[in-house]
């Protein structure tokens, strides 16, 4: 069964102090690693697709990186408009019929405060 | 662009009752996903429609149902409420059945539903 664990549970931050934010993974064949980003009362926003080991990716003060057991995802010099609760999910390879297949396995997310 | 659009906002049930909660798609995207958020534990995916087929389903019981239509909106259905239904029903769409790094979930806000 495909696993998340996302670290910590909460964390906050002064504005300008960078930190990471950790996803643990277990899937079955990796085909996608996701992170979003959620402001209370609202849907998910996307933000990242990593796909293999090694890769990066960067949208403004964050950056995100995978290897093969898990996702940081990379704040840095964050402002108090950073703050949301941010979820990693990923996609397994899945195949017509099979319980993986158009799913993602999201982890419980990571809370976000950035003080002024 | 619109986004993901669900209706209503907000919904308030008896226990035993029946819910239905609606999604409208992203316009050009035939898929449509649907996942439950209770407080404490996650996003859980719930039911995969594409091209008005169930392509699959998480791990529910099924009382939770729906369908889509062929403009590719979508009705999520739970008969026979419980007290532990209540959480926000996020609906999702995508361009393409296999999501992928040039076409993500993108999620609505949501439909808080609450079991009294």
């Amino acid at each position: 069964e495909d696993q998340v664990t996302q670290s910590p549970e909460a964390l906050r931050l002064q504005e300008g102090e960078s930190s990471s934010l950790n996803c643990s993974y277990t899937v079955s064949g990796l085909r996608g690693l996701f992170w979003y980003r959620q402001d209370p009362g609202k849907g998910p926003e996307f933000l990242f697709t990593l796909y293999s080991a090694g890769e990066e990716k960067e949208k403004e003060r964050l950056k995100a990186t995978l290897t093969k057991k898990e996702s940081f995802l990379h704040i840095t010099a964050p402002k108090p408009e950073d703050s949301a609760t941010y979820l990693c999910a990923v996609q397994a390879r899945g195949y017509a019929g099979g319980t993986s297949y158009g799913k993602l396995t999201f982890g419980q997310g990571t809370i976000l405060t950035v003080h002024p | 662009e619109a986004g993901v659009t669900q209706s209503p906002t907000h919904l308030i049930k008896t226990r035993g009752q029946q819910a239905t909660l609606r999604c409208s798609p992203i316009s050009g995207h035939t898929s449509v996903y649907w996942y439950q958020q209770a407080l404490g534990l996650g996003l859980q995916f719930l039911l995969w429609y594409d091209e008005g087929e169930e392509r699959n389903r998480g791990n529910f019981p099924p009382r939770f149902s729906g369908r889509q239509f062929p403009n590719y909106s979508s009705e999520l259905n739970v008969n026979a409420l419980e007290l532990e239904d209540s959480a926000l029903y996020l609906c999702a769409s995508s361009l393409i059945r296999d999501f992928s790094y040039n076409s993500p979930l993108h999620f609505g806000n949501g439909t808080r539903l609450t079991v009294t």
